[in-house]
């Protein structure tokens, strides 16, 4: 069965320090990934998603970025962090066809100091 | 682009009252819907989903959901609620035969009081 794994589970940084959170997938090839946020009393955002390796699309012009150096790995990162990129971020993965649901990683909850 | 508004953001109900949650989109084109539950230290889980056919589909635990396309609704209901269904319920729709995200509303916190 597939299996998504999304790390670290909790991050505590400080403001102007870079970021990697880490998503990989088991069990399936060639899925969907995405990355989410969800801030404070808000609902979750699409922030990227990629079709394949090397393929990234932006939802929103962000501080942040997103890669996919591998099928099943889609890590998320910035250079330097903000206030504003406090949040609770998920990982999700979806197979064929396109009318397939997303399944959802635990999540990292991120807190910027 | 889509939108997805959820209109009840706080619901508390006791034990074996029915439930309707309401979720409206805004798109034109042809849809996928879905209902996700995420249950208090849980991940983000499929309740049900509708992509195509007959508009009341039936997810899990006994919900279910109707798609009304005319209203650009696809609201949750469950006949009798329990304790355990107490938790965070989140409509989403993604463009039909399309590759991108979904675009979820903010969630409806549901608390079930025994």
């Amino acid at each position: 069965s597939q299996t998504i794994h999304q790390w670290p589970a909790t991050l505590v940084q400080p403001v102007g320090s870079p970021l990697s959170l880490e998503c990989t997938v088991e069990g399936t090839s060639n899925p969907n990934l995405y990355w989410y946020r969800q801030a404070a009393g808000r609902g979750l955002q699409l922030l990227f998603y990629s079709v394949g390796i090397g393929q990234i699309s932006s939802e929103v012009p962000q501080n942040l970025s997103a890669s996919r150096p591998q099928d099943r790995q889609f890590i998320l990162s910035s250079k330097k962090l903000l206030l504003s990129d406090s949040g609770f971020y998920l990982c999700a993965w979806r197979g064929q066809p396109s009318n397939q649901p997303q399944h959802f990683g635990d999540g990292t909850r991120l807190s910027i100091l | 682009a889509q939108s997805v508004s959820q209109h009840n953001h706080h619901v508390i109900l006791s034990e074996a009252a029915s439930l309707e949650l309401g979720c409206n989109y805004s798109y034109g084109g042809t849809v996928n819907l879905f209902w996700y539950v995420q249950y208090p230290g849980q991940h983000l889980q499929l309740l049900l989903k509708y992509f195509s056919g007959d508009p009341l589909v039936k997810g899990i635990k006994g919900f279910e959901a109707e798609f009304i396309k005319s209203k650009f609704s696809f609201n949750l209901r469950k006949p009798s609620v329990q304790w355990s269904d107490t938790a965070e319920y989140f409509c989403a729709v993604s463009r039909g035969g399309g590759a991108d995200g979904l675009t979820f509303g903010k969630g409806t916190h549901l608390i079930i009081q025994p």
